[in-house]
């Protein structure tokens, strides 16, 4: 099992530009999520979803986007990245019962820079 | 405001020492509690974690309390090791909802041979 990946590792974008955040899992994991690390920062929720077709917003979703039209994918859309979008960028999986009591998976992380 | 907090940003111990990680929390309707560990470049790993209707849960060298009338955990590491040089992350959730699992900021704990 490849686990969680996340592509691409690390981007740099222009202020204004969009772009997709890939996470993919093969456990068959329910839920899924998003988030984001700054510096000094925990970790925070940015949106999740419990399966194929329902997401919900987490703590910090402004900015952002996703869609869940596969069990296996659950990728971040930024519309218009904004320097303040500027952070390292975890996607988690985990099955739904597990989420919030006990573990999830995380991905290695895509850091990104926004100018 | 933060609802989960690790006031020691740093934590360095000897090798074969205990290592005490604390936390505290103010909501108290988080009945779930979980410990996270991070290498650089890497996703968070989850370690160990404690529901709120136990006040110890052991995992081999890990050792986590809680002290729900005090809003505090802490994770215990004995006897510590090298390996165990990361940053350890403190969450809670209400368990029982689907949405948040709220983070603190992290300690960086070092184990010095």
């Amino acid at each position: 099992n490849a686990g969680v990946t996340q592509t691409p590792k690390f981007q740099v974008l222009k202020t204004g530009q969009s772009m997709t955040l890939q996470c993919a899992q093969d456990m068959n994991h329910e839920y899924m999520s998003w988030y984001r690390q700054d510096p000094g920062m925990g970790l925070r929720l940015i949106h999740y979803s419990v399966g194929a077709g329902i997401t919900d917003q987490g703590e910090v979703p402004n900015g952002y986007n996703v869609s869940r039209s596969t069990t296996e994918d659950f990728p971040l859309r930024l519309l218009s990245a904004a320097p303040s979008q500027t952070s390292v960028y975890f996607c988690a999986s985990s099955r739904v019962l597990e989420a919030l009591t006990d573990t999830q998976y995380f991905g290695p992380g895509t850091r990104l820079t926004v100018l | 405001d933060q609802q989960v907090k690790q006031n020691s940003p740093s934590l360095s111990v000897q090798e074969g020492r205990i290592s005490i990680l604390n936390c505290d929390y103010t909501n108290s309707m988080f009945d779930y509690f979980l410990w996270y560990k991070k290498y650089p470049a890497e996703g968070p790993t989850f370690l160990i974690s404690i529901s709120s209707i136990k006040d110890k849960n052991e995992d081999g060298r890990f050792t986590v309390f809680l002290n729900k009338s005090a809003k505090h955990l802490s994770l215990h590491i004995v006897p510590s090791q090298p390996g165990d040089s990361a940053v350890y992350f403190c969450a809670a959730s209400e368990g029982g909802s689907q949405g948040n699992l709220i983070f603190g900021k992290g300690t960086k704990l070092s184990v010095k041979p």
